[in-house]
């Protein structure tokens, strides 16, 4: 079936360093891809999404490329704040928005002042 | 935009009782609801999807009997853990959607669910 597997956290990094979480996904037919931040004790926000081949979903600085060749969907940030410590999780679900989301383990993201 | 309010935020009781969540689409109708399970550092697991009107799809592994969904109205899903005992315990999260094209589901906060 249908998976997503992101790289294991937590990642703790200093403010205005570079990041990149990364997530590739196993599905059938043609997926669309998001990355959703959950802040502590909060529910889930989508963060940016993309739901085709080379599209780029962008937001509050973040950037992920939907690459069917390496069915990959990285997150990067090229300068991270404090303000962006979280859990990230991949996901991916079918074409409609009634589809189910199947999401990826999380990857807690701290980052020191 | 789009809000889905999730009551309560946080419940305790003890074992054995029954505990009712609600989820709620504000400000649009919501054919289908998810229904999500997530335990302390870990991802989020799909419980069951309900459409408006109808039984809910359960996941498998996931009791039908033990966590009661119903999606009465389009603005409205209720997830009622039956019998709750402290394995129940975790963090429950909705998630709403409209059905059309490809727009977002959008999650409530999450309830936090502890049975002492």
């Amino acid at each position: 079936g249908d998976s997503v597997t992101q790289m294991e956290g937590p990642v703790t990094l200093s403010e205005e360093a570079f990041l990149t979480i990364n997530c590739t996904y196993t599905a059938t037919g043609y997926p669309s891809l998001f990355w959703y931040v959950q802040y502590p004790g909060e529910g889930l926000q989508l963060l940016l999404k993309a739901t085709k081949a080379d599209d780029k979903g962008s937001n509050k600085g973040f950037e992920a490329t939907y690459r069917k060749e390496t069915t990959s969907f990285h997150l990067e940030k090229g300068s991270v704040q404090v303000s962006d410590s979280a859990v990230y999780f991949c996901a991916l679900s079918g074409d409609s928005s009634a589809s189910k989301i199947i999401f990826g383990s999380g990857t807690r993201l701290s980052i020191r002042p | 935009g789009a809000v889905v309010s999730q009551h309560p935020s946080w419940v305790i009781c003890k074992s054995g009782t029954s505990v009712k969540i609600e989820c709620r689409s504000l400000d649009f109708q919501a054919t289908t609801m998810f229904w999500y399970r997530q335990f302390p550092k870990q991802s989020l697991m799909l419980m069951a999807t309900s459409n408006e009107g109808s039984k809910a799809t359960y996941e498998q592994g996931v009791e039908k009997d033990k966590f009661l969904i119903n999606h009465a109205s389009l603005t409205l899903s209720t997830l009622t853990v039956t019998s709750a005992h402290p394995e129940d315990s975790s963090f429950y999260i909705c998630s709403a959607s409209t059905g059309l094209g490809n727009q977002p589901q959008h999650f409530g906060d999450g309830t936090r669910l502890s049975i002492l």
